[in-house]
């Protein structure tokens, strides 16, 4: 069964404490993985998209990378305003555009 | 563009009413979907559609029904609610690659 694992669970870092979040997946045949976030009582806003392994993309304090077997989502010296829950998402060949979801990482960045 | 937007977005239902959520998309996506989350069950696919007048069964379908009648606008029903369908429910669109969220709609049935 195709799965997705996000680790860990909860993280909980100084502001400029640098560090990784990790989402592994079972495939059978990878067409996309998709990181989200999701601030409490909104719904999740989209950040990258991630085709092939090696593949990397950049925007402000996060750097999300792509093996053949998992992704990170690395944040580099979070602030405050970087707390929230981080999604992970994947599509599988012959999926027709459905995704599935990890449960999220809850990250929180103390001043 | 007001993107994805949900009606309502707060609902209390007593067991056995009826409901329908509606969205709606001003991007011209041809797919919609609908997910639930629950705490500790992430985010589940309930139904979706790959275009106007199409509708397909997701992951957690049983007591919802959906229609697409056009292309901008993805109806969810509940026939008769249950306490098991407490939860927030999100709609998204796309064109089968990235999806766009709404802000999701608070239901909690009695």
């Amino acid at each position: 069964e195709d799965q997705v694992t996000q680790s860990p669970e909860a993280l909980r870092l100084q502001e400029g404490e640098s560090s990784s979040l990790n989402c592994s997946y079972t495939v059978s045949g990878l067409r996309g993985l998709f990181w989200y976030r999701q601030d409490p009582g909104k719904g999740p806003e989209f950040l990258f998209t991630l085709y092939s392994a090696g593949e990397e993309k950049e925007k402000e304090r996060l750097k999300a990378t792509l093996t053949k077997k998992e992704s990170f989502l690395h944040i580099t010296a979070p602030k405050p305003e970087d707390s929230a829950t981080y999604l992970c998402a994947v599509r599988y060949t012959g999926a027709n555009s459905k995704l599935t979801f990890g449960k999220g990482i809850t990250l929180s960045v103390r001043p | 563009n007001a993107g994805v937007t949900q009606t309502p977005k707060f609902r209390v239902l007593k067991t056995g009413q009826s409901m329908t959520l509606l969205c709606a998309q001003d991007m011209n996506h041809e797919y919609m979907y609908w997910y639930r989350q629950d705490p500790g069950m992430g985010l589940r696919l309930i139904h979706y559609s790959v275009g106007e007048g199409t509708t397909a069964k997701g992951e957690v379908p049983d007591g919802y029904n959906v229609s697409r009648l056009k292309k901008q606008n993805f109806l969810l029903g509940l026939e008769s609610a249950a306490p098991s369908q407490t939860s927030v429910y999100f709609c998204a669109s796309g064109n089968g690659d990235e999806q766009f969220f709404g802000p999701g709609t608070r239901l909690t049935v009695l």
